[in-house]
C-alpha cells in the first residue's frame, strides 16, 4: 500500500462549482497533515494544515478522519486560478522530536473550466 | 513571512561534474531543512533531513557520498551533487521548517532544475 494515496484525476470542473478531493495515508503514527498546491514546474505552496477538528480558510475546508486515515479537501465556488495539482501531505514521524520529513501523495490534478 | 530561497534556479552541466545548490531561509531560522527530489509526473521524494550543526539523515536508497549536505547555519543548507550523471537530472527542492500554531510546517524553496548532459 502506498504511503499516501490520491486520485490523480484530472478533475475537470466548471467555474463556480464545488469540488472535493480525498486521500488516504498508511502510517497511523502520522501527526501532521497538510494540503499543498503545486503549479506546473513550480515548488509546492502550503494551502492549509489539517487539524483533527477540521478547519476552514475562505473557500477551502479540510477534514481529517484519524480512524479511517483519511483526509479531505473541499473547494467551494471554484475559480480559474484554482487550477493546479493538489498534494496531500503527511509527516513521517520519527522518534526523538524535531521536525519530520514529509510524505507526499502524487497529487490530484484540478482543471477549472470557464 | 517564511520565505525560502534557492540558488541556482536552473543548471545544466556535463556528466561527471559537481553541482552545488544553496537553500536559505530568509526571514526565519530553521534548525531543520529538508531536501526533496521530483522526477517528471512523480511525487516529491524526501532525500535527506539536514539539521544545523550535525550530519544529515539520508533516506533509504539515497547515497550520502553522492549527495553531500552541509547545514552550516540556521539559515543555510547546501546540497552538492557529486559526479553528476544524466539519471541525476531532476527537480531538487529544499524546505525549511517553522513552527506555526504548534505544528512544524515546511516552506519550500522555488526549486533547482538540474539537467546533466
Amino acid at each position: 500500500r502506498k504511503e499516501v494515496e490520491q486520485d490523480p484525476g484530472p478533475f475537470n470542473v466548471p467555474e463556480g462549482a464545488t469540488v472535493a478531493f480525498n486521500c488516504t495515508y498508511s502510517n497511523s503514527a502520522s501527526q501532521s497533515f497538510f494540503w499543498y498546491r503545486q503549479d506546473c514546474r513550480k515548488e509546492p505552496k502550503l494551502l492549509m494544515s489539517v487539524y483533527s477538528s477540521g478547519n476552514e480558510d475562505g473557500r477551502f475546508t479540510a477534514q481529517l478522519n484519524r480512524a479511517s486515515q483519511y483526509i479531505s479537501l473541499l473547494i467551494r465556488d471554484s475559480k480559474l486560478s484554482d487550477s493546479a495539482t493538489y498534494l496531500c501531505v503527511v509527516n513521517r514521524e520519527y522518534s526523538g522530536g524535531g521536525a519530520d520529513g514529509l510524505t507526499f501523495g502524487k497529487g490530484t490534478h484540478l482543471i477549472i473550466q470557464p | 513571512g517564511a520565505v525560502v530561497s534557492q540558488h541556482p534556479s536552473r543548471v545544466i552541466c556535463k556528466s561527471g561534474t559537481s553541482v552545488k545548490i544553496e537553500c536559505r531561509s530568509l526571514d526565519f531560522q530553521a534548525t531543520t531543512m529538508f531536501w526533496y527530489r521530483q522526477f517528471p509526473k512523480q511525487s516529491l521524494m524526501l532525500m535527506a533531513t539536514s539539521n544545523e550543526g550535525s550530519k544529515a539523515t539520508y533516506e533509504q536508497g539515497v547515497e550520502k557520498d553522492k549527495f553531500l549536505i552541509n547545514h552550516a547555519s540556521l539559515t543555510l543548507s547546501t546540497l552538492t551533487v557529486t559526479s553528476a550523471h544524466p539519471e541525476d537530472s531532476s527537480f531538487y527542492i529544499c524546505s525549511a521548517s517553522a513552527r506555526i500554531r504548534g505544528t512544524d510546517t515546511q516552506y519550500f524553496g522555488p526549486g533547482t532544475r538540474l539537467t546533466v548532459l
